[in-house]
């Protein structure tokens, strides 16, 4: 089946730092998504691409849809200590996500 | 977005009982639905996809007998653990989709744990 390579792992950043998460895969998607997940919670939907080449900010988070279709990146600027959380990119064809392995970013004050 | 209700976000059951999950898409029709279990500290891992009046599809290696899934309705899906074990522990949640299954939008998730 379809893969997500998604890097890094973990962060741990000081507050205040930007910060960047990627995810390639070796197959193309219709759509990529980012997620962040809570301990306990379920996944929450931050960013929707929906074209090779778009670039999509929601408040301090940004990411890109990249050309190929095959990868895409997530940016954090700013950061502040509620942004730690995993955050999981996801790969979505033909009605099926595949998800990344997450990025663990912890935020110290 | 859209609001999915996964119910109960916690349930400890003994072993050899069977448990069932809800997942209701409360603001849309959700022609599919997908199951993911998710262990700690790794990704979501997708078990099964259901849509609407026909039967699941199953990933390969998850026991279709074992994770019943009812897909009854365009707002509700069912999943039972079945003769749950306390290997069956994990945390599984749902998503639903709409008919432009361009996004997929995420229950709260439920912790279950077999003793």
């Amino acid at each position: 089946g379809q893969q997500l390579n998604q890097s890094p792992q973990s962060m741990f950043i000081q507050e205040g730092e930007d910060v960047s998460m990627n995810c390639t895969s070796s197959s193309i998607f219709n759509t990529w998504l980012w997620y962040k997940q809570e301990p306990g919670e379920g996944p929450v939907l931050l960013i929707a691409l929906y074209k090779a080449g778009e670039l999509t900010s929601n408040g301090r988070l940004t990411a890109q849809f990249g050309i190929t279709r095959k990868d895409s990146f997530l940016n954090i600027s700013a950061s502040i200590p509620s942004d730690v959380g995993i955050y999981f990119c996801a790969g979505h064809i033909r009605g099926k996500s595949t998800f990344g392995d997450g990025t663990t970013l912890t935020v110290k004050p | 977005g859209a609001v999915v209700s996964q119910h109960p976000s916690r349930v400890i059951c003994k072993s050899g009982t069977s448990v069932k999950i809800e997942c209701r898409s409360l603001d849309f029709q959700a022609t599919t639905m997908f199951w993911y279990r998710q262990f700690p500290k790794q990704s979501l891992m997708l078990m099964a996809t259901s849509n609407e009046g026909s039967k699941a599809t199953y990933e390969q290696g998850v026991e279709k007998d074992k994770f019943l899934i009812n897909h009854a309705s365009l707002t509700l899906s069912t999943l039972t653990v079945t003769s749950a074990h306390p290997e069956d522990s994990s945390f599984y949640i749902c998503s639903a989709t709409d008919r432009a299954n361009t996004e997929a939008f995420f229950g709260q998730g439920t912790r279950l744990t077999v003793v």
